[in-house]
């Protein structure tokens, strides 16, 4: 347990659908994070937040579309999705974007 | 830019066996230096640091030692369990604020009983 928790675990949607994922920090930190990781590739690191405010966005589609309402909770929302964005989705929190970094275990999205 | 550089994986190794994965970096200042641990099925733990050259970073029977003069921070353990099982990545970071961690692409580890 690392005091960071990710709902749901496994996701499976079509194409046509709007879900979101959603993180939330038990840890008092003011950074969140969102990555991807599929399989055979880097991770890749998708969205920062710091205090609230986005500070990165790594050319993401705009079919993820990220939500901070406060520095415990981390929402990506999700719509018309391509199967190509199967992977696991990884959040993760620290205090200050540069210091080590707590990561939930993770959803599993399935597109089919 | 920074970036760091594992070995590639898979590495498959029997149980009791001596482990290292060689992790290389590329960066102008110095940087603090991370391993982390990614089982199966969760996300990933920080397994150990090291945050000025000579530090030597350990935990769980685990370490790495952070070399300067060879830009290295390869991770050792002297007798792997097939509980190491896992897919293991180095990372940096600078310690300055909006700067990020940088990860390697990961090694995968598979540890035969």
């Amino acid at each position: 347990e690392t005091g960071v928790t990710q709902t749901p675990r496994h996701l499976v949607m079509g194409m046509t659908n709007k879900k979101s994922l959603k993180c939330e920090q038990h840890l008092g930190h003011n950074a969140m994070y969102w990555y991807k990781q599929s399989a055979k590739k880097p991770l890749e690191l998708m969205f920062v937040y710091s205090l609230e405010e986005r500070v990165e966005n790594n050319s993401v589609p705009s079919r993820f579309s990220p939500e901070c309402p406060n520095s415990s909770h981390l929402f990506l929302h999700l719509h018309t999705l391509q199967p190509e964005d199967s992977a696991l989705y990884l959040c993760a929190s620290s205090q200050e974007t540069s210091n080590e970094q707590f990561f939930g275990p993770g959803t599993r999205l399935t597109v089919l | 830019g920074d970036s760091v550089t594992q070995m590639e994986g898979p590495v498959t190794l029997s149980e009791e066996a001596f482990l290292t994965i060689n992790c290389t970096y590329t960066a102008t200042g110095y940087p603090s230096l991370f391993w982390y641990v990614q089982y199966p099925g969760e996300g990933l733990q920080l397994l150990l640091k090291a945050t000025k050259a000579d530090d030597k970073g350990s935990n769980k029977g685990f370490e790495a030692t952070y070399r300067k003069e060879t830009t290295s921070f390869h991770l050792e353990k002297g007798s792997v369990q097939v509980s190491d099982s896992a897919v293991y990545f180095c990372a940096l970071t600078f310690g300055n604020r909006d700067d990020k961690i940088i990860f390697g692409k990961g090694t995968r580890l598979h540890i035969l009983p």
